[in-house]
């Protein structure tokens, strides 16, 4: 079946300490996203992928770095300059030329702080 | 930069209609998505319009009008299995990523 996968589904981080998201998709998409989601509130974008060995900066990627050396995957790294990483992440991809922007989303880790 | 206006509840019944709106500002404007999230679940995709007017996708029907800068997503027939948060998205031109409103938490009661 195709679709994208995250992991952890539940993550823990210690002060200090950089932590890395997996993201997989074997969709064939060629853009890549990921959120962060607090609660109450909507998804934020962090960092975009269009093509492999390239991605922007989205609205909040300050203290989070990512990489993209293979179309499938697109593992995000919350590093310790994150000083209030704990929300709900989420993974997405999406055909770059879809007219309706779908964009199909992972299930998601929740990041939380020790 | 682009903003998006949704209200963060709304609460209805079983077996009726509730209308979930939408207004955006944006710089430049490409289409309104609609997507569903279940508690601690992943969004999906609901529905998209570019143009203005109505468009049905069985018990969910979504309007756009381009001159108003508003939206709504129709939902029919109201099921529990609808309780969810719904978000508006758009995607400004020349941009290749969506902007998500704060997302509209519906509850359905028996």
């Amino acid at each position: 079946d195709g679709g994208i996968t995250q992991s952890p589904k539940y993550l823990f981080r210690k002060e200090g300490q950089n932590v890395t998201l997996s993201c997989e998709q074997n969709l064939n998409h060629d853009a890549m996203y990921w959120y962060r989601q607090d609660p109450g509130q909507g998804l934020r974008l962090i960092y975009y992928s269009q093509i492999v060995n390239d991605f922007q900066k989205g609205d909040i990627a300050e203290g989070y770095s990512v990489s993209r050396e293979k179309k499938e995957s697109f593992p995000l790294t919350v590093t310790s300059a994150q000083k209030n990483p704990t929300a709900f992440y989420l993974c997405a991809s999406s055909i770059d030329n879809d007219r309706r922007e779908t964009q199909y989303f992972g299930p998601g880790t929740r990041l939380l702080v020790l | 930069g682009q903003s998006l206006e949704q209200p963060s509840e709304v609460t209805a019944v079983e077996g009726a209609i509730v209308q979930i709106n939408c207004t955006y500002q944006t710089s430049g404007f490409y289409g309104l998505s609609w997507y569903q999230q279940h508690d601690g679940g992943a969004p999906t995709f609901l529905s998209y319009n570019a143009l203005d007017g109505l468009e049905e996708t069985g018990r969910f029907s979504s309007f756009l009008s381009r001159s108003d800068s508003y939206g709504y997503l129709l939902l029919q027939e109201l099921q529990m299995k609808d309780s969810a948060s719904y978000f508006c998205a758009v995607r400004d031109s020349g941009y290749s990523t969506l902007t998500f409103g704060k997302g509209t938490m519906l509850l359905v009661s028996p």
